[in-house]
This record gives structure tokens, sequence and C-alpha cells, in this order.
């Protein structure tokens, strides 16, 4: 079964830090992306990749970045963290073709104190 | 931009009735899903769905692409049927499959 796995699960981080989410697949999915979801929202993407060593910004990109070492691992990296920045973040995977489904990781809940 | 409008935001039933959340988008679309979003956050896809109808269980997701609309019918609600239901457009472009949500319908089931 496809599969996305995102780690930690939770983190708390201070104010300033820099905090790394991990997600990993077995779909064997060119594309990569990560979403953010506030309190009472919708998701909304930040990042996403297409190809190993590539990254694109999505709607939000301000305070992220990411990275895409190989074609199963997406990393979200913020380099300083801010309170603004907690929120619930969901890594996914597709294929590169229309009408395909996305699948996603059952999400990673990030406070920053 | 391309919006995602979900009706009712909230809505509390019985044990046992049924359910219908509405989904409208503002631009045409390749395709959309349903997921169901647990209480404690994590996502599960409930139907990927281009078009047409499609049932599991006690869900029946039904799309009609060129109005851009899209409907989910629970039946016989049950207690652990609550929780936010979101429906998502997905636009096809450079940016793969990029999926727009709606801001959701919480769902309370009371005995």
């Amino acid at each position: 079964e496809a599969a996305v796995t995102q780690s930690p699960r939770s983190k708390v981080a201070v104010t300033g830090g820099k905090v790394t989410l991990s997600c990993h697949q077995t779909n064997n999915h060119d594309y990569m992306y990560w979403y953010r979801q506030d309190t009472g929202h919708g998701l909304r993407l930040i990042h996403y990749s297409y190809v190993a060593d590539s990254t694109e910004k999505g709607d939000i990109p301000d305070g992220y970045k990411a990275s895409r070492p190989s074609q199963e691992n997406f990393s979200l990296i913020l380099e300083l963290a801010s309170l603004s920045q907690t929120a619930v973040y969901f890594c996914a995977s597709s294929v590169g073709t229309a009408n395909t489904e996305v699948f996603f990781g059952k999400g990673t809940r990030l406070t920053v104190v | 931009g391309q919006q995602v409008q979900q009706s009712p935001a909230s809505l509390v039933l019985q044990e046992g009735e049924n359910a219908e959340l509405q989904c409208n988008f503002s631009t045409s679309l390749n395709s959309m899903q349903w997921f169901y979003q647990r209480p404690e956050g994590s996502l599960v896809s409930l139907f990927y769905n281009p078009s047409g109808t499609k049932q599991s269980g006690r869900l029946t997701s039904t799309t009609v692409i060129k109005e851009r609309r899209s409907s989910l019918h629970i039946s016989s609600s049950q207690i652990t049927d609550s929780g936010t239901y979101l429906c998502a457009m997905a636009v096809y472009g450079g940016s793969g499959n990029k999926l727009i949500f709606g801001t959701g319908t919480l769902l309370s089931v009371k005995p």
C-alpha cells in the first residue's frame, strides 16, 4: 500500500530555533508537497518538489525552506521558528500526471513557544 | 483566485440521521478528493473522485465537474463519524496535482 510517513508526529520548538520536519514516501511518486493547516482552516501549500535536488515555492513559502535529497525524502526546514508557525504540517505525494490521487501523511503538530 | 466553498460549516446530528455535505469550486478543476480529519488531526482519504458517484459503505460521493460541485452523503450516522470533513479540488499544472482545500465541515454526532 502506498505510504507517506512523517516524523516527528509532534514537536515543541522554541522561538528562533531551527526545526526540521521529515517526510518519506514509498509510493515511487515524483511529486512531493508540504502543506500547512491552521486551526479551523483548510490546508495551504508551502513548498513542493517534482524531482530530487529541486524544490519549488508554493502559495505560502515565506519563513520555510525545503530539501529533496532523494525521490523518497522531502524535508521542511524552519530556520528561525516563530510563534506564527505553530500549526499542523502535512506531507503528501503524487504522480506527475493529471487526475490522480494525492496521498497524505498523518501530519506533524508543531508548537512554537 | 481559486476557492473552495464548503457547507455547512458545522453540523450536529442525532445518531442514525443522514447528512449531506457540499463543496462548490470557483474555477474549473481536474478532479477532487474528500478527506476525513480525525479529532486528533490526522487525515484519512475518503474518496478520490474526478467525476460521477462513488460509494464506500455508508459514504457516497457525487462529483459533477462541469457544474463545479461535489457532495458527500453520510447515511445512518454514527458517533464515530464525528470530526471534520474536508474537500479539495485538484488543479493540475506546473505544481503537479496541487490541492486547494475548503475550510471543512465540523460534524458532531450525538447519541
